[in-house]
Formats: C-alpha cells, sequence, structure tokens
C-alpha cells in the first residue's frame, strides 16, 4: 500500500449500531485527521492526533471517538450511530502537522 | 466567528480562463491552501500561500492578500479534466485548518 488507506469503502448502518472506520497509513507521518464532509459544508474536523499517543478534539467530536496507538493507525468509533452521522468520512495525515494534508479515499457511512 | 467564502459553483469553456475567488475572516493565519476534489474522490494538494503575492505552479496559480483577507486560484488553457471542486482553507493560529465549502467547476466544450 502507498498512502492512507481507509476501510470500508462504503457501509449502511442502522441506528444504535457500532461502528469503527479504519485508517492506516505507510507514509510515518505524525499528525493524523479524521474529517466528515457533507453537501454544502466544508470539511469538518472531528478528531486528530498530533503524535502516536496523543489525540485532540476538533470542531464537531460528539458521538465520535479514536484512538492512536501507534504512528500508522486512527481508527474512528462511532459508540452508536444515529441518522445525523450519515456523511462521507476522509482520513488524513500530513508530516509535521503545519503542512500539506495527505487524505484517503473516504469512507461513505448511511445511518438510516 | 471563523469563516471562509467561496461560489458554490462556477461554469467556464475549455481552453479558457477562471480565477476561483476565497475570502476568509479567522482567528490569525498560519498559511492558506487551494485542494482540488473530484466527484467521489479524495481531496488533492494544488497550492500553499504563506505570504502575499502570487505562486505559479504549470497551469495553476494561487494568489494571497493577507491585508484584505483574500486569496484566488487561476485555472489557465481550462480542460475537461478540471472539472470538479476546489477547496479553500486557511490555518488559524491554532494551526487547525478552517475549510470552505468548496466551488464546483462546471466546464463546458
Amino acid at each position: 500500500i502507498a498512502g492512507i488507506t481507509q476501510a470500508p469503502t462504503s457501509q449502511i448502518l442502522a441506528a444504535g449500531r457500532r461502528m469503527t472506520l479504519r485508517c492506516t497509513q505507510d507514509m510515518r507521518h505524525n499528525a493524523m485527521y479524521w474529517y466528515r464532509q457533507d453537501l454544502g459544508l466544508g470539511l469538518r474536523l472531528i478528531h486528530y492526533s498530533n503524535t502516536a499517543g496523543t489525540t485532540g478534539k476538533g470542531e464537531v467530536p460528539d458521538g465520535y471517538s479514536v484512538s492512536r496507538a501507534n504512528t500508522d493507525d486512527f481508527p474512528l468509533t462511532l459508540a452508536s450511530a444515529v441518522p445525523s452521522q450519515t456523511s462521507v468520512y476522509f482520513c488524513a495525515s500530513s508530516e509535521s502537522g503545519t503542512g500539506e494534508l495527505f487524505f484517503g479515499e473516504g469512507s461513505r457511512l448511511t445511518v438510516l | 466567528g471563523q469563516n471562509i467564502d467561496q461560489p458554490t459553483e462556477m461554469t467556464a469553456t475549455e481552453g479558457a480562463i477562471v480565477q476561483i475567488n476565497c475570502t476568509y475572516q479567522t482567528s490569525g493565519f498560519n498559511g492558506l491552501f487551494w485542494y482540488q476534489q473530484h466527484a467521489g474522490e479524495a481531496p488533492t494538494f494544488l497550492s500553499y500561500n504563506v505570504l502575499d503575492g502570487l505562486e505559479e505552479k504549470g497551469r495553476f496559480s494561487s494568489f494571497l492578500s493577507r491585508s484584505k483577507g483574500y486569496s484566488y486560484l487561476l485555472l489557465k488553457e481550462l480542460q475537461m479534466k478540471d472539472s470538479a471542486s476546489y477547496l479553500c482553507a486557511v490555518r488559524d493560529s491554532n494551526y487547525q485548518l478552517i475549510w470552505g465549502a468548496g466551488t464546483k467547476l462546471i466546464i463546458k466544450p
């Protein structure tokens, strides 16, 4: 693999179910991010991690959690999915946290 | 509050030139980015401006005026493959990226 890999690509989920979106990068970047993208809105930051072992809340963190056990992996968990979490989720990374972002291909999540 | 404004949609003709504007109001400024996003795909980096002036990269150029809170992306010799959304993002004083909603550019033959 090269770059950032997200899984699943697409998922339909019943409300109330738990879901984890996976994100793995092979660029050894320190900083990683989870965004959601909704029609008519800019990308909104959910959670971020500046380095392995640390995480922080973004603009819209409620209902989501993350972990950063190592440099490469940054999973996003929805503990109990709700319809308003229907969105396209992008994982991204950057080398230093101040440079350009590299994005995964996105995970399209539909919560019914 | 923090705000990034871009036109929602623009239309241009193949071979022509188009300018996509972005105005911003943020708490501090640590650089402005432009990204391209084709439908159903991930955003990809186009340009970065931190100082006033024009940055040229092939057919694409990006301009920044920090005093005016203004940037534009200039696309020359438009090709059909340039049909995409163009996202403007500003890094604020906390080094967080604030994103505009994007400008959908439609190229007509």
